[in-house]
């Protein structure tokens, strides 16, 4: 258990809303990882970080801004909701110095109506 | 940038029957290379990793997968196939690019009894 927390754990709002996901970690581990999955596309990555106020866009970064504080937190924000942001949101930790391996959280499921 | 390619959607296969999982990946190098599978409703777990050395590497559950370089291929067996092993699986590389995945599409495993 690499002692990740997503919150919310499901969240229906309204186009034009911002909503922001958190990631909590417990182990102080460099790398974090948003990641959004949509059926038929698998994973994709968003956004990530290496470390504190370190971010750098994925391959799906339009929409969306992070931000890292501190160590154990890595917040996912969308400034402003669109319908095409329903999804389901993981974020993920690797817990070396390389991606040796990624660890999930549980997700985020995301509805914008 | 690197890629990669799960070619079946959906397979289905009878319990007991052994079972394979195709992935293909492109990239200029040696990549990093993983399997994770996605139980419903929950985030992703690792199955098996290759970075370098034997080309069979094996991992939880009885499953194992095979680096082939010349085919730029990467996948997954298990000469028997439980019921429990129904799930969606993720092929995923690294191509030494900030310690990024890119995952495929997925393959979701439906097993009859």
């Amino acid at each position: 258990d690499a002692g990740i927390t997503q919150s919310p754990r499901h969240k229906v709002t309204e186009t034009g809303t911002p909503v922001t996901l958190r990631c909590h970690q417990t182990e102080n581990h460099r790398y974090m990882y948003w990641y959004r999955q949509d059926p038929g596309h698998g994973l994709r990555l968003i956004h990530y970080s290496y470390g504190v106020k370190d971010t750098d866009k994925g391959e799906v970064s339009d929409g969306y801004s992070v931000s890292r504080s501190k160590t154990e937190d890595f917040l996912l924000t969308l400034e402003s909701a669109t319908s095409s942001q329903t999804s389901v949101y993981f974020c993920a930790i690797s817990t070396g110095t390389s991606v040796e391996e990624l660890f999930f959280g549980e997700g985020s499921r995301l509805t914008v109506l | 940038a690197q890629s990669v390619t799960q070619p079946d959607i959906h397979i289905t296969v009878s319990e007991g029957a052994s079972l394979e999982l195709r992935c293909n990946y492109s990239y200029g190098a040696t990549p990093y290379l993983f399997w994770y599978v996605q139980s419903p409703g929950q985030g992703l777990q690792l199955l098996l990793k290759y970075f370098s050395g034997d080309t069979l590497v094996q991992g939880i559950k009885g499953f194992e997968a095979e680096f082939k370089r010349s085919q730029s291929s990467f996948n997954l067996r298990k000469p028997s196939v439980h019921w429990s092993d129904a799930a969606e699986y993720f092929c995923a590389v690294e191509g030494g690019s900030n310690y990024k995945l890119t995952f495929g599409k997925g393959t979701l495993l439906t097993v009859n009894p």
